[in-house]
Parts: structure tokens; C-alpha cells; sequence
């Protein structure tokens, strides 16, 4: 098993300019999850999803969305890239809710 | 809302050393998980804690369900220079009909020879 993959590894966006992370798990979990880190701080959870279909807000959500179409894809998209937005994003899988969670490598993102 | 505070929010030891770290909230949780996020890379859960009172080793690394439910310890003994890392402790709370996690801010672990 790959486990949590991402990618793209590090981007540079423009500021107004759009871009999607993806995240992808082969472990069959229903949770999934995506938080940002800024630099010297912890987690903070953007969206997340608990099955397909299913998406609903976390404690960050503003400039964001999200998609949950299959089991094993969970895409976050940004529209308009701001500064306030270059970060590292993890996305994160679970099997249940109060299960841990598995993270992938995160996406580096900087917005100039 | 919820929050868990660490402490220290740094530490620098020699090899060789015990290191404890701490984490604290003002509410009950009934889940104390606790990663560790290696420079460059995404945390890896460490130790689970699911019952107050618990105590759950993993290799050096020893962890404790404090009694009250509002704190929970992380050692690591006789360290070594991969032990360097950013500690986080993490713990579920209901939002809605789903539990999400919640993480402390990080201890960082810097590890001399």
C-alpha cells in the first residue's frame, strides 16, 4: 500500500492564479481530511469528508474547496490564491471517526 | 473553542538524554493521540491513549492518559540524533455528528551529538 499520496510536492502560484491539490488513498478509508501548517504552528483542519459524496467544512474553510467523488480521491482546490494562503497542506485519511489518521508527504505552497 | 497547549515549545538536548514534554487542556477528552513530523515530511502517529489512567510504551518512547482526562505526557528515553522532530499531541472533538481532531501546537526537538 502507497498509503496518503499528494501531490504536486511544491508549487508557486501567482497571486489571483487557481491550482488543485491532490490526495489520494489506497486504504479504503471512508475520512478524509485536509489541514494547513503554517510556518511554527500546528494543524488546522481546511475541510474534510466523511464518505463519498460527503464534504463539509473544518475551522479554515474561506478560499477553499473541496470534492469527494470516490473513496480514494479527496481534491482541494483553490480559486483565487492569496498570500495568506502559501502554507504546507497535509491531506490525511481515516477508517473511522475517531480513528488516527494517516498522513501523507504534504504539498508545499507559496503565493507571491 | 478547544484548544491543547504544549510545553515546552522547544527543547535542545545531548544525546543520551530523557526527554518529557506535556499537554494540556481545559476540557475532557477521551483520545490522546501523539504524532511526530520529521523536517520535510507529514506526522506519524506515535503512541494512541484511550483510557484515563493508561500508560502505552512504544520502543523509548513512553506515554501516559492523564487521570483528570485534561492532559497527557510523552517520554523519550535515552535519546538519539532521529528523535528530532516536532511533537504534536492531538485529541478528537464532536463537531457536529463527526469527531475531528484537534493538535497542539508542536514541541521541537532538536537532538545534539
Amino acid at each position: 500500500n502507497a498509503g496518503v499520496t499528494q501531490t504536486p510536492k511544491f508549487r508557486i502560484l501567482k497571486i489571483g492564479q487557481s491550482m488543485t491539490l491532490q490526495c489520494t488513498q489506497d486504504m479504503n478509508h471512508n475520512y478524509m481530511y485536509w489541514y494547513r501548517q503554517d510556518p511554527g504552528m500546528g494543524l488546522k483542519l481546511i475541510y474534510y469528508s466523511v464518505g463519498a459524496g460527503i464534504t463539509d467544512k473544518g475551522e479554515v474553510p474561506n478560499g477553499y474547496n473541496v470534492s469527494r467523488s470516490t473513496t480514494e480521491d479527496f481534491p482541494l482546490r483553490l480559486e483565487l490564491a492569496a498570500p495568506s494562503q502559501t502554507s504546507v497542506y497535509f491531506c490525511a485519511s481515516s477508517p473511522w471517526t475517531e480513528g488516527t489518521q494517516y498522513f501523507g508527504p504534504g504539498t508545499r505552497l507559496l503565493v507571491l | 473553542g478547544q484548544q491543547l497547549n504544549q510545553s515546552p515549545q522547544s527543547m535542545f538536548i545531548q544525546e543520551g538524554e530523557d526527554v518529557s514534554m506535556n499537554c494540556t487542556s481545559s476540557s475532557i477528552f477521551n483520545t490522546w493521540l501523539w504524532y511526530k513530523q520529521d523536517p520535510g515530511e507529514g506526522p506519524v502517529l506515535l503512541i494512541a491513549l484511550y483510557k484515563a489512567g493508561e500508560l502505552t510504551s512504544n520502543g523509548r518512547l513512553t506515554a501516559q492518559f492523564g487521570i483528570t482526562r485534561k492532559d497527557s505526557f510523552l517520554n523519550i528515553s535515552a535519546s538519539i540524533p532521529s528523535d528530532v522532530g516536532i511533537y504534536f499531541c492531538a485529541g478528537p472533538v464532536l463537531k457536529g455528528n463527526t469527531d475531528k481532531l484537534i493538535f497542539g501546537t508542536g514541541t521541537r526537538l532538536q537532538v545534539f551529538p
